[in-house]
């Protein structure tokens, strides 16, 4: 099945730096979603995005929906060790119940 | 308290058996999904349901039977034609076609074949 690009594929990072990751599709999308994973959980919703060029924040992190609709980026200001997990993005196309996920960005920071 | 459920956490079972994962949701959502994760990879579509009595393959169909009698339930059978079974398996939601669709997890069953 399809899967979307989501880079970086990993990282390490020092305590306080920014984050920032991104997903890119081949299909157009209507909805893009970002997910948190922490190891043997569930992921959990981070942030929706609905609309073209939409800039979304929740404390600190700001998900972007790309102008072409085909890519969203997700930053993380000033992390913090409990930042680190598997970051996760999710698209859905008009007139589909269907999430087509990203391969996911493993964090790693760095007290 | 809303969400969804999954029980149970950890689940072991003996090759050639069939084996059902449970999962119920709160949320009054129309669409459920099941999707299966392997060590280190990401999230593959296993079957999925957008309201009740009817649902449809995913990706990775071949070995999974579901059900769909309620819309709070969707249960997932492993059954014994599944030729790698042992995996991290989540269960989500979602309110349907509508213009803004959150899909949220439940916490996963992690089912070990011996």
């Amino acid at each position: 099945g399809q899967q979307l690009n989501q880079s970086p594929q990993s990282m390490f990072i020092q305590e306080g730096e920014d984050v920032s990751m991104n997903c890119t599709s081949s299909s157009i999308f209507n909805t893009w979603l970002w997910y948190k994973q922490d190891p043997g959980e569930g992921p959990v919703l981070l942030i929706a995005l609905y609309k073209a060029g939409e800039l979304t924040s929740n404390g600190r992190l700001t998900a972007q929906f790309g102008i072409t609709r085909k890519d969203s980026f997700l930053n993380i200001s000033a992390s913090i060790p409990s930042d680190v997990g598997i970051y996760f993005c999710a698209g859905r196309s008009s007139g589909t119940y269907k999430y087509i996920f990203g391969t996911g960005t493993r964090l790693k920071v760095l007290a | 308290d809303g969400g969804i459920t999954q029980s149970p956490k950890y689940l072991f079972r003996k090759e050639g058996q069939n084996v059902t994962l449970s999962c119920e949701q709160n949320l009054n959502h129309d669409a459920m999904y099941w999707y299966r994760q392997d060590p280190g990879q990401g999230l593959r579509l296993i079957y999925y349901s957008q309201i009740v009595n009817d649902f449809q393959k995913g990706d990775i169909a071949e070995g999974y039977s579901v059900s769909r009698e309620k819309k709070e339930s969707f249960p997932l059978t492993v059954t014994s034609a599944q030729k790698n079974p042992t995996a991290f398996y989540l269960c989500a939601s979602s309110a349907g076609e509508s213009s803004y669709n959150e899909q949220f997890f439940g916490p996963g069953t992690r089912l070990t074949v011996l």
